[in-house]
């Protein structure tokens, strides 16, 4: 049974380029999560999905960052035009109740 | 406006003592507790987790002790190991979201 499965573990972007950050989540688990956590900082929530639905995605950017977990495949954490200040460990995390379990992480650096 | 939070950021224990992490909350409709631990490079893992209904939850060298009254919460590891050495997060959410909101972390050093 696969834990949660991000890809890429490190992404490497130019500004101004897009970043597309995915996840899988455990077999059975419909609730996903991501979480950013920026050099010397703590988790910050950004969104919380379901299938096809966004749950609360009040920790989100209002410019340029978008998610959606459709009914097939994994989630996607999409950041448009990345700046410098994109640059963090993002990570996502799966649940069939309250408690996650989460993925290693997508470490995003914009260069 | 940070509703939790750990306010050392760094804690050194030696092996075999007692570790002692703190956090403080300060949303009163926190009713579900946990403790993340991370290493570098890796995800949280869960550690342990406490329920408002009670007021200590024990797993192993790990326990949590729950103080509603004064909104406070912590993790005690006993005897510490070098192994335990690690970021730990503590996390707190509430009955009408499954959104977990977490302080900002302590590093703990075990030495020998």
């Amino acid at each position: 049974n696969a834990g949660v499965m991000q890809n890429p573990r490190h992404l490497v972007r130019r500004r101004g380029q897009e970043a597309r950050l995915r996840c899988s989540p455990m077999k059975g688990h419909s609730h996903v999560y991501w979480y950013r956590q920026l050099p010397e900082e703590g988790l910050k929530f950004m969104v919380y999905l379901q299938k096809e639905n966004i749950i609360d995605e009040s920790g989100m950017p209002k410019e340029r960052f978008s998610a959606e977990f459709p009914k097939e495949g994994p989630s996607i954490l999409r950041i448009q035009q990345v700046v410098r200040g994109d640059s963090a460990a993002y990570f996502c995390a799966s649940s069939p109740a309250r408690g996650y379990t989460f993925g290693s992480g997508t470490r995003l650096t914009v260069v | 406006d940070q509703q939790v939070k750990q306010n050392s950021p760094s804690l050194s224990v030696q092996e075999g003592r007692i570790s002692i992490l703190n956090c403080d909350y300060t949303n009163s409709m926190f009713d579900y507790f946990l403790w993340y631990k991370k290493y570098p490079a890796e995800g949280p893992t869960f550690l342990i987790s406490i329920s408002s209904i009670k007021d200590k939850n024990e797993d192993g060298r790990f326990t949590v002790f729950l103080n509603k009254s004064a909104k406070h919460l912590s993790l005690h590891i006993v005897p510490s190991q070098p192994g335990d050495s690690a970021v730990y997060f503590c996390a707190a959410s509430d009955r009408d979201t499954d959104k977990l909101i977490f302080g900002t972390g302590t590093r703990l050093q075990v030495f020998p």
